[in-house]
């Protein structure tokens, strides 16, 4: 079956600092990946997608690239923010499936002015 | 604002009882899907419905099940509940197509606290 493996939380950083959060997964097709973000009290809303190998989703300074290679879509943003702060999920979704979404983890970023 | 909307916010009850919750997908989004989030679980896909008939199934117990109306809103009924029940109930829309992926939608979620 599908899964998601994302690191574990929670991630502590100052602002402007350098950001990874890291993504692998196992799908049985050729799924799309997701990061989704989730601020306190709220609901989920997508970062960024990618629907092919080497494509890469950027959004809002965030990026990822689809790397079928090593099975991965790492999160990365050069400059977090205070507002970063939030839940990240990473998550795909198998076109042979019905595209419901398999998620990983989620990881809590913690960011320090 | 995703679009979608789901009622109530909170919801309080006892272990035994059954619940209702309610979700209305973005206008013209014909799938609808429900999530549970959890301590213990994460967040897990329990079902899918596209334009009112159930199109995939997950991880959701016999004590639940889920309909979408003819209007397009859905609502997941969940009985005899346990405390491992107390959970973040989401529902998100999305247009669908079988060929292609269609960005999903979040509402807000329900919270469900079983005492």
């Amino acid at each position: 079956g599908n899964s998601v493996t994302q690191m574990e939380g929670p991630v502590t950083l100052s602002e402007e600092a350098f950001l990874t959060i890291n993504c692998t997964y196992t799908a049985t097709g050729y799924p799309s990946l997701f990061w989704y973000v989730q601020y306190p009290g709220e609901g989920l809303q997508l970062l960024l997608k990618a629907t092919k190998a080497d494509d890469k989703g950027s959004n809002k300074g965030f990026e990822a690239t689809y790397r079928k290679e090593t099975t991965s879509f790492h999160l990365e943003k050069g400059s977090v923010q205070v507002s970063d702060s939030a839940v990240y999920f990473c998550a795909l979704s198998d076109n042979n499936a019905g595209n419901m979404l398999t998620f990983g983890g989620g990881t809590r970023l913690m960011v320090k002015p | 604002d995703s679009g979608v909307t789901q009622t109530p916010k909170h919801l309080i009850t006892a272990t035994g009882q059954r619940v209702t919750l309610r979700c209305s997908p973005r206008s013209g989004d014909l799938s609808v899907y429900w999530y549970q989030q959890s301590l213990d679980q994460g967040l897990q896909f329990l079902i899918q419905y596209y334009n009112g008939e159930e199109r995939a199934k997950g991880n959701i117990l016999e004590r639940f099940s889920a309909q979408q109306f003819p209007d397009l809103h859905s609502e997941l009924n969940l009985s005899s509940l346990e405390l491992g029940d107390s959970a973040l109930y989401f529902c998100a829309s999305s247009l669908h197509t079988d060929m292609t992926y269609n960005e999903q939608f979040f509402g807000p979620g329900t919270r469900l606290t079983v005492l």
